[in-house]
């Protein structure tokens, strides 16, 4: 079954720092990998996805991302943290065919930002 | 542009009432999906509807039902409320019926007393 993981429930880094968040998925091809962001008591804002060709992925924020098919992770990066980053990130894979809808999230991970 | 629209933001109802969740999606977009986010949890997929019809469910009861209008708006409806069902309620709209690209909404706040 498809499933996605991650591991990390609170993350707490200093402002300026670098930030690494993981995620790992289970599923038998290669899946799209999305990360979103959500603030309290916000919906969910998509940061990057992942479908095919370069394995490294930018996206919005100064966020990037990398997959790597060989531990089936898809980890979410960032050189330099702001406060304003502080939120709930969730790793998400899906849609499993051209039909399909459905979208499996992880637990998500809480940043906290020391200032 | 606006973006995906959900009414009302907070809802407080009991036990044993039914709640109806309203949707607008991105002006074009014909693909509306459900899911619900209990507290502390990554967001479950309910349903998906698509051109009107549904596309996709996920492992909710029957108690939960969903349509979707002539102008690709929504409704999630949930029946004989429990208190387990107290949770977010996120809409997210999509261009095609893969949701390979979703847009989501701010979410409805349900609390079952």
């Amino acid at each position: 079954a498809q499933s996605v993981t991650q591991p990390d429930i609170h993350i707490t880094v200093s402002e300026g720092a670098s930030l690494e968040l993981r995620c790992n998925y289970s599923y038998g091809a290669t899946p799209y990998l999305f990360w979103y962001v959500q603030s309290p008591g916000q919906g969910l804002q998509l940061l990057l996805k992942y479908f095919s060709g370069d394995t490294l992925v930018q996206g919005i924020k100064g966020f990037e991302a990398e997959f790597k098919r060989s531990q089936s992770s898809f980890n979410l990066r960032k050189p330099s943290v702001h406060w304003s980053d502080a939120a709930e990130y969730f790793c998400a894979v899906g849609p499993f065919d051209s039909s399909a809808s459905k979208i499996i999230f992880g637990s998500g991970t809480r940043l906290s930002i020391r200032p | 542009d606006a973006g995906v629209t959900q009414s009302p933001t907070h809802l407080i109802k009991t036990r044993g009432q039914q709640v109806t969740l309203r949707c607008s999606p991105i002006s074009g977009h014909k693909s509306v999906s459900w899911y619900q986010q209990v507290l502390g949890q990554g967001p479950q997929f309910i349903f998906q509807y698509y051109e009107k019809e549904e596309r996709g469910r996920g492992n909710f009861p029957d108690r939960f039902s969903a349509r979707q209008f002539p102008n690709y708006s929504s409704e999630l409806n949930v029946n004989a409320l429990l208190l387990g069902d107290s949770a977010l309620y996120l809409c997210a709209s999509s261009p095609q019926r893969q949701n390979t690209e979703a847009f989501f909404g701010q979410g409805t706040r349900l609390t079952v007393v």
